[in-house]
């Protein structure tokens, strides 16, 4: 009964390729984000999507989609990988967006662009 | 534009020393403040959050302060154990939804 799912847990792929991460919160959130943590072990929003709705974008390439088919999911599609697309994902979630919550992570997908 | 940075990168302690973690962010503008920990390989954990009118949250031998003048956190463990070996990450929340995170303190505390 994880809060946050992530999957897959890893995933290792060759440039150019097109791959999704999925993840799942069953805590009756309304918002939930991605973030990206680099070989140096700094954490970045992506973004984040509160009931369905886009509400934050961090000048991510566009090669990156993220879509929400409902307020418990929210997946991550990368286009054309590239060697600097390599990192660990996170997904999150909160109650709401902004100011009073405590926000949950995912355990994180590891991405290796060969 | 907000930065955040955490001092020291790297703490090494014998069990049973109480210890801080230092935060410090350039900008006052805050929602909140929160203390993460992350183990290795896996997701992050919330600690402690502190809202920007709070002075400080305590959570069992944890315990975070917050001084928004100053733009500075402290997060102070008491009587430290082996299973605190983690990376203990500070993030601050400018706006509604958006964390931005220090480079985290790694802590290792030997038996």
């Amino acid at each position: 009964d994880t809060a946050v799912s992530q999957t897959p847990k890893y995933l290792v792929t060759q440039m150019g390729n097109d791959k999704s991460i999925k993840c799942e919160q069953n805590l009756g959130h309304d918002t939930m984000y991605w973030y990206k943590q680099d070989s140096k072990k700094f954490l970045k929003i992506m973004f984040s999507y509160n009931n369905k709705e886009l509400i934050i974008n961090e000048t991510v390439p566009n090669r990156f989609s993220p879509k929400s088919p409902d307020k418990a999911h929210l997946n991550l599609h990368i286009n054309s990988l590239e060697l600097g697309d390599s990192a660990v994902y996170f997904c999150a979630s909160s109650p709401r967006a902004g100011g009073e919550e405590k926000l949950f992570f995912g355990s994180g997908t590891q991405l290796s662009v060969l | 534009k907000q930065e955040v940075t955490q001092i020291p990168a790297a703490l090494s302690v014998p069990e049973g020393e109480n210890l801080v973690l230092n935060c410090s962010f350039t900008d006052s503008a805050i929602y909140n403040l929160q203390w993460f920990r992350q183990d290795p390989g896996k997701g992050l954990t919330s600690l402690l959050l502190i809202q920007s009118s709070q002075r400080e949250q305590t959570s069992g031998r944890l315990n975070a302060s917050l001084d928004k003048s100053s733009g500075r956190s402290t997060l102070y463990i008491a009587a430290s154990q082996p299973g605190d070996s983690a990376t203990y990450l500070c993030a601050v929340e400018p706006s509604g939804g958006k964390l931005i995170f220090g480079q985290g303190t790694e802590l290792s505390v030997k038996p």
